[in-house]
């Protein structure tokens, strides 16, 4: 099964707020909230930002948000920080054998 | 402090077989689903397998199916994952992660180059 759709990069100006979108189908994103966010800056390992669609774990901030309509999650970074500058992937559970899906990631640039 | 410190990555030839593994700290082992999860160079990541706490289920990504085998020791805080018939295309960062479809806490990540 083919991995999640992202944009390959988005980019902001401090303070300003960005969107990454992450596309499905109705096998994965669209009927199930087990939908998560990862950022990896770069030479890193990748850290958990949102899980279960738009739950926040303990210690990220709260600039960073997610959700979801139909088969499309989005996370949400309002207010950019330079160090919010890092590669963002989206993941899924699916239905089908594959089990978990990720996105091919989103390379996000702070201006 | 939840840790989890991968191993075992190296330099192996094609059609070769090698076994990482991940020891765990700082929670329960026994209580989390765990996974493997890689990246090749340079791209994005990729889902390899997911076991439950109890090893009676395990889930794989089609192009490693009937080649790797996930698997763990909850006595010793540990996870597995044997790779065998290796492709120059299974050259990657190999990470131990906590969950299942969710991954909490991340390893490390261990290299494994597969080349003659």
């Amino acid at each position: 099964q083919s991995a999640l759709t992202q944009p390959p990069s988005v980019s902001g100006s401090p303070g300003q707020s960005v969107t990454i979108s992450c596309t499905g189908t109705s096998s994965d994103v669209g009927s199930y909230n087990r939908v998560s966010w990862y950022q990896q800056p770069p030479g890193t390992a990748p850290k958990l930002m949102i899980s279960d669609v738009s739950n926040r774990p303990s210690g990220v901030p709260n600039r960073f948000s997610g959700s979801k309509s139909g088969n499309t999650a989005s996370l949400t970074i309002s207010g950019l920080q330079a160090e919010d500058e890092a590669d963002y992937y989206c993941s899924s559970y699916t239905s089908t054998s594959t089990y978990v899906l990720f996105g091919g990631g989103t390379k996000l640039t702070v201006l | 402090e939840v840790q989890l410190v991968e191993s075992g990555g190296v330099l192996v030839q094609p059609g070769g077989s090698l076994r990482l593994s991940c020891t765990a700290s700082g929670f329960t082992f026994s209580m989390y689903w765990m996974s493997w999860v890689r990246q090749a160079p340079g791209k994005g990541l990729e889902w390899v397998a997911t076991i439950k706490q109890d090893g009676s289920e395990e889930y794989y990504v089609d192009s490693v199916k009937g080649r790797f085998n996930i698997s763990r020791d909850n006595a010793k805080d540990s996870l597995y994952l044997k790779m065998n018939s290796l492709r120059a295309e299974d050259t990657a960062v190999y990470y131990c992660a906590r969950g299942a479809w969710g991954f909490d806490f991340w390893g490390q990540g261990t290299l494994v180059t597969v080349s003659s």
